[in-house]
């Protein structure tokens, strides 16, 4: 199976700050990848797929990078409504597998 | 729009089955693979299963094979999850969720909450 180590577990910070997380797949999953944000009592909801492609509706200060083992999904400019805890997911083999989560709190 | 609703969540005695179904509106479902997604109370997602567009593929995680089973109605527009000989450790939100050939789930649905107490 594919392990995804996502970090950090949890952050920190202000609005308007720059805030980046990473995913490191254990072997390589081209760019099979999505990002999830996830607000508490609600479902999922995808933000970035094949590693770096924004979904249709999602703000452009969300971005994706990344190949191979090394993924990293950036918030330009924190806003109130990002506060959330984001998932990765590869979905390169079965079975697919998330990252640990990333909780992104008010500083 | 896509809406997704899943159903049947219960509390159950642990070892006991419960099945759970989510009807979708607003696919062509039976173009779209379709997954179940598990969620602990306080935890992270979980990945549980998945089932071809047509139904002629499915795999599933680790912690639930041989005990669940994925399945689709096209006719219905329904997806399904059996699941047999249950332990408290798939007490969870139980979320389906849609995916395109290759691509990453895209559509979720608002989940249906499954307790399992021994």
């Amino acid at each position: 199976d594919i392990q995804m180590t996502q970090s950090p577990s949890s952050l920190s910070a202000s609005v308007g700050d720059r805030v980046t997380i990473t995913c490191r797949a254990s072997q390589d999953i081209r760019n099979d990848l999505g990002w999830y944000q996830q607000k508490p009592g609600k479902a999922p909801k995808r933000l970035i797929y094949a590693a770096s492609t924004l979904q249709s509706g999602v703000p452009s200060r969300f971005s994706g990078s990344g190949s191979g083992t090394e993924f990293t999904l950036t918030i330009s400019s924190l806003q109130p409504e990002d506060f959330a805890t984001y998932y990765c997911l590869q979905h390169n083999s079965f079975p697919q597998t998330f990252g640990q989560g990333t909780k992104v709190d008010i500083k | 729009q896509v809406q997704l609703v899943e159903s049947g969540g219960d509390v159950v005695q642990s070892g006991r089955t419960l099945r759970l179904s989510c009807a979708a509106s607003g696919i062509i479902f039976r173009n779209y693979g379709m997954h179940w997604v598990r969620q602990a109370p306080g935890k992270g997602l979980e990945w549980v299963a998945i089932i071809w567009y047509d139904g002629g593929k499915k795999y599933y995680a680790d912690s639930v094979k041989g005990r669940f089973t994925i399945s689709k109605d096209n006719s219905k527009n329904t997806l399904y999850l059996h699941m047999n000989s249950l332990r408290d450790e798939d007490t969870a939100m139980y979320y389906c969720a849609t995916s395109n050939p290759g691509t990453s789930i895209d559509y979720w649905g608002q989940g249906t909450l499954v307790t399992v107490s021994s």
